[in-house]
């Protein structure tokens, strides 16, 4: 199955910094990569997710980019906030396949 | 527009019970994932299920795991004779279609005494 590796495992920043997130897989067939929100006590939320025709994409202060041929992505939240804290994962989906492999987490915190 | 329903929340049993998980998914969705989270690491695939039909269970133990969704009713993920490793948490998502975005459910947390 597919390998996907997260880093870092914890992240503290300053209220209004960045944070960056990167995962890197494995299966160069992979072409589906989802980033999910968990906050304590409740399930994953997906909170964006870019597929391998694009490069990049934004929505408000998250973005997430893939460089398909260093097989990486990567999550950038701006201008963070108190709101942000939580931990995010990664994961990734081969293709023609459906099943989800995540990577470990990072748990975000943003200190006001 | 619900989203993933799983009850219970929470779930307590003793070494040897049977623990039933249920999974209601999103309005529109057909296709039902299972996934388990032990403390502090990333979710683990274990079933893929359609209407009437296990799609894939490469994920979920040979023994003592079960999975169903019937044509009508919650998907119900099963575990018998529960021991201690069998606890955490268990969570469900679905999708419209396969190799679709996947939503989840708040999941349901077992704790095996």
């Amino acid at each position: 199955g597919e390998n996907v590796e997260q880093h870092p495992s914890t992240l503290s920043v300053q209220e209004g910094d960045s944070a960056v997130i990167k995962c890197t897989y494995s299966d160069s067939a992979s072409n589906y990569f989802p980033w999910y929100k968990q906050e304590l006590g409740k399930g994953p939320q997906l909170i964006i997710d870019i597929r391998s025709n694009v490069g990049e994409k934004k929505d408000q202060r998250i973005a997430v980019t893939l460089n398909k041929t260093a097989k990486h992505f990567s999550l950038h939240i701006t201008e963070t906030q108190p709101e942000d804290s939580a931990v995010y994962f990664c994961a990734a989906l081969f293709s023609n396949d459906y099943k989800l492999s995540f990577g470990a987490g990072t748990t975000v915190t943003v200190r006001a | 527009n619900a989203g993933v329903m799983q009850n219970p929340r929470h779930l307590v049993r003793r070494r040897g019970q049977e623990a039933r998980l249920r999974c209601s998914p999103m309005k529109g969705h057909s296709h039902v994932y299972w996934y388990r989270q032990l403390p502090e690491e990333g979710l683990k695939f274990m079933v893929y299920l359609q209407k009437e039909n296990i799609i894939d269970e490469s994920g979920m133990p040979k023994e003592r795991f079960s999975a169903e969704f019937p044509k009508e009713g919650p998907s119900i993920l099963r575990i018998q004779q529960v021991v201690r490793g069998d606890s955490a948490a268990y969570f469900c998502a679905s999708s419209i279609g396969g190799a679709n975005e996947q939503f989840f459910g708040p999941g349901t947390r077992l704790t095996v005494l």
